[in-house]
């Protein structure tokens, strides 16, 4: 089956400054990688999400970017602030609408310092 | 809408009891999925329903598991007899398909279970 590995586990940044998530998978068959966001006491909640047919993806400040040859993908946060403090799952799916299995990877717990 | 909705929050019992969970996923979504959450393992799917048909129950780690959808606005999951290593907070999360490029999943606020 599909395996999903995500580093780091934990980052710490300064507010203002970027954060960078990374995750591969090993299902070369997987189309479909959403990234979710857990806040503390919370469900995971989706942020954004790329299909393989696409290299990147931008949303305000954050962006993801996919690399179908090397099978990685990555979480891009530019201008951190305080609220992004949380942990950030990847996951990958061979469903290209996100509504099949989803696996995922193991969480990055970001924190951002005043 | 309110989104998916998980009963109880916080489930506290001792081992060997039944323990059942409940979920209310979002009107309308066809898909229903049942996550378990734990340090070691991170976020695990159980099973999941499709038009409260069970699709794939492969992540289902024992017996003791069980999970139904007696209709496309409720879902339980049940363990019988529960031990403490089934301590971890679980998810149901809700999905609707038909074709569009956003069918993404909205998962509930969990239930968080500790087993004594």
């Amino acid at each position: 089956g599909e395996n999903v590995e995500q580093h780091p586990s934990t980052l710490s940044v300064q507010e203002g400054d970027s954060a960078v998530i990374k995750c591969t998978y090993s299902d070369s068959a997987s189309n479909y990688f959403p990234w979710y966001k857990q806040e503390l006491g919370k469900g995971p909640q989706l942020i954004i999400d790329i299909r393989s047919n696409v290299g990147e993806k931008k949303d305000q400040r954050i962006a993801v970017t996919l690399n179908k040859t090397a099978k990685h993908f990555s979480l891009h946060i530019t201008e951190t602030q305080p609220e992004d403090s949380a942990v950030y799952f990847c996951a990958a799916s061979k469903s290209n609408f996100g509504n099949e299995k989803l696996t995922f990877g193991t969480g990055t717990r970001l924190t951002i310092i005043p | 809408d309110a989104g998916v909705i998980q009963s109880p929050r916080h489930e506290v019992t001792e081992m060997g009891q039944e323990v059942t969970l409940r979920c209310k996923p979002i009107s309308g979504h066809d898909y229903l999925f049942w996550y378990r959450q734990t340090m070691m393992r991170g976020l695990e799917l159980l099973i999941y329903f499709n038009n409260n048909v069970p699709i794939d129950d492969s992540g289902m780690p024992e017996d003791r598991f069980s999970a139904k959808m007696p209709n496309a606005s409720f879902s339980t999951l049940k363990i019988q007899p529960s031990e403490p290593r089934d301590s971890a907070v679980y998810f149901c999360a809700s999905s609707p398909s038909g074709g569009g490029v956003r069918n993404i999943q909205y998962f509930g606020a969990g239930t968080r279970l500790s087993v004594l």
